[in-house]
């Protein structure tokens, strides 16, 4: 099984960084997404970290620790249209039972201030 | 391209109706198909997953059921709704059996309300 944490919310003002941790403890890792959902809009796709360090797009940096299960998705320069939940979401090795599953967090809410 | 399409966006059902609701993928052939539940302010729960015309797999006991007549078709369905079903229904898809470090792509989604 698999089990994932993250904050439930965060509040920083416009221009400001936020980094949002999520942790996991999971059997067969092998990878982890960052979704973001606006309110009543479907997740869209941010990063993924299959190996150890730090990827950036952009604004949007994600960092993965598989030794200590551990990632955080850094938003740098917020604006206002970055409010939104952001979801992390855990991968597990394909076999037959887990074909391209995914575990999902219950999302951090970003509330960004002007 | 490859787009995925789900409908409708809300729907209002009362206790006991059936439902219905269809997700299509364009662009892909063979992908793998996934339907999740979220209810208000929680994460998404995975309910069902298709990895081929006919094979679905269950990841929660429920009232609710999916088919997948063809390759790029999702169904899911139920013959008589509950309150607890209420949610934001979300269809998702990889493309040609990828693996699993591809993301999953979601449709709009369909916010059901159960009266």
């Amino acid at each position: 099984g698999q089990n994932i944490d993250q904050p439930t919310e965060m509040t920083a003002t416009e221009g400001a960084i936020v980094q949002i941790n999520c942790t996991y403890q999971t059997s067969g890792f092998n990878g982890l997404f960052w979704y973001q959902q606006h309110a009543g809009e479907a997740p869209t796709f941010l990063s993924y970290n299959v190996l150890d360090g730090l990827e950036e797009k952009g604004r949007f940096s994600s960092f993965l620790s598989r030794s200590k299960g551990y990632s955080y998705l850094l938003l740098k320069e917020l604006q206002m249209k970055d409010s939104a939940s952001y979801l992390c979401a855990v991968s597990a090795l394909m076999t037959t039972d887990s074909w391209g599953k995914l575990q999902f967090g219950a999302g951090t809410q970003v509330v960004v201030t002007p | 391209s490859q787009t995925i399409h789900q409908w409708p966006a809300t729907l209002v059902q009362p206790v006991g109706s059936p439902l219905s609701l269809e997700c299509t993928v364009e662009g892909t052939s063979n992908p793998n198909l996934y339907w999740y539940r979220q209810a208000a302010g929680r994460g998404l729960q995975l309910l069902f997953y298709s990895v081929g015309i006919g094979q679905i797999s269950s990841e929660v006991p429920q009232n609710l059921s999916a088919s997948r007549p063809q390759d790029r078709q999702f169904i899911l369905s139920s013959k008589k709704l509950l309150l607890s079903d209420s949610g934001f229904y979300l269809c998702a898809f990889t493309p040609d059996r990828a693996g699993s470090n591809q993301p999953q792509h979601f449709g709009d989604g369909t916010r059901l309300s159960i009266l």
